[in-house]
């Protein structure tokens, strides 16, 4: 079955510093991968995707790519925000059908300091 | 665009009454929705995936005559916890899928607390 794996959690970094949340899938066929983030006390938003090989996902300066030979979708940001804390789950979803389902990670809790 | 909402955002009831959660998607027509469940530090569990007009496709160890899920409409689908108990206390979020999308646009969620 598909299973996504983050590492573990939770995260603590001061304003500015350099962010990688490490995201390694296992997936039968070509899955399109995801990234959502949930601020304190809000649902979960979609922050970037990438639906095939070597796409590179982004936005609000994080990034994503998807590497298909390493099965992996690690999610960077260059500098980090103290807005930026939230709890950030990485997701897969099989492609086709209509009730593609999304398989979630763990989730892992990031605070930035000011 | 791609919104999707959620009523109630919290509820507290007693033991033994049931519950109704309403997901909407509020600028597009959703032709599957999705209802998870979402403990405390913990990730999404899919409990069960419904198309409009047709029904619900549970996970395994969801009790179907529990969880009642109803998608009458391509704009909304009800999720009701019948003979609602403590331990069916959680966070509940309902995502909407568009017929053509990749990926899913998540409500906010429903804090249910059961006495």
């Amino acid at each position: 079955g598909n299973s996504v794996t983050q590492m573990e959690g939770p995260v603590t970094l001061s304003e500015e510093a350099f962010l990688t949340i490490n995201c390694t899938y296992t997936a039968t066929g070509y899955p399109s991968l995801f990234w959502y983030v949930q601020y304190p006390g809000e649902g979960l938003q979609l922050l970037l995707k990438a639906t095939k090989a070597d796409d590179k996902g982004s936005n609000k300066g994080f990034e994503a790519t998807y590497r298909k030979e390493t099965t992996s979708f690690h999610l960077e940001k260059g500098s980090v925000q103290v807005s930026d804390s939230a709890v950030y789950f990485c997701a897969l979803s099989d492609r086709g059908g209509a009730n593609s389902k999304l398989t979630f990670g763990k989730g892992i809790t990031l605070s930035v300091r000011p | 665009g791609a919104v999707v909402s959620q009523h109630p955002s919290w509820v507290i009831c007693k033991s033994g009454t049931s519950v109704k959660i309403e997901c909407r998607s509020l600028d597009f027509q959703a032709t599957t929705m999705f209802w998870y469940r979402q403990f405390p530090k913990q990730s999404l569990m899919l409990m069960a995936t419904s198309n409009e007009g047709s029904k619900a496709t549970y996970e395994q160890g969801v009790e179907k005559d529990k969880f009642l899920i109803n998608h009458a409409s391509l704009t909304l689908s009800t999720l009701t916890v019948t003979s609602a108990h403590p331990e069916d206390s959680s966070f509940y979020i309902c995502s909407a899928r568009q017929a053509s999308g990749v990926g899913q646009f998540f409500g906010p969620g429903t804090r249910l607390t059961v006495l």
